[in-house]
């Protein structure tokens, strides 16, 4: 079955406690991307990947880092998490503009990291 | 920089009621337009996509959206939502690059 997975679903940790979350997809997918979703706010993007070890700052990307050392593996990465990282998280993987006739493909979502951070 | 407006954060609507949900874009170039849909704890799913050719658009369980390049304006349409619909519906705009930028949703309650 094409997906994409995240763990863990959910995580309690405390400020300054370095956290990694990993994400996984399965469909041969060069493009992946992380996202966060609050309140409000809808869905930003921290980083992208274009492939491997090709990586981008989405619109929030402080306090975050990424890396993509293998095409499936896109973990997202808190050095320090703070309280304003306490969020809803997805990463999503889709076909790249170069694959896809200069178009953004259909992203797949994975099914969300809640993360608070006290 | 690109930015992605939706107008009505929370719409309540009857079964059978005819939804019509704004989505305005700002960017300059060419646009591949998306709508997505949230139901209540899960993960989002394409309801339907543009990226050229005839402005009117047909996704998945009866939804269209309209592109309007003049207004930059991309609405999703339903004629008569079910109960099912309830869920959040974000627009995502992608321009000659590859970050991919949401608005901040709309929330759809239908009422049974």
């Amino acid at each position: 079955e094409a997906q994409v997975t995240q763990n863990p679903r959910y995580l309690i940790t405390v400020t300054g406690k370095k956290l990694t979350v990993t994400c996984s997809q399965n469909m041969n997918h060069e493009y992946m991307s992380w996202y966060r979703q609050d309140p409000g706010l809808g869905l930003r993007q921290i980083y992208y990947s274009m492939n491997v070890e090709v990586t981008d700052k989405g619109d929030v990307p402080e306090g975050y880092k990424v890396s993509r050392k293998e095409k499936r593996n896109f973990p997202l990465i808190l050095e320090s998490p703070s309280p304003n990282q306490t969020s809803l998280y997805f990463c999503a993987s889709s076909l790249p503009t170069s694959l896809a006739g200069g178009h953004l493909h259909e992203q797949y979502f994975g099914p969300g990291t809640r993360l608070t951070v006290t | 920089a690109q930015s992605v407006s939706q107008h009505n954060h929370h719409v309540i609507l009857s079964e059978a009621a005819s939804l019509e949900l704004g989505c305005n874009y700002s960017y300059g170039g060419t646009v591949n337009l998306f709508w997505y849909v949230q139901y209540p704890g899960q993960h989002l799913q394409l309801l339907l996509k543009y990226f050229s050719g005839d402005p009117l658009v047909k996704g998945i369980k009866g939804f269209e959206a309209e592109f309007i390049k003049s207004k930059f304006s991309f609405n999703l349409r339903k004629p008569s939502v079910q109960w099912s619909d309830t869920a959040e519906y974000f627009c995502a705009v992608n321009g000659n690059n590859n970050d991919m930028r949401f608005g901040a949703g709309t929330r759809l309650t239908v009422k049974p």
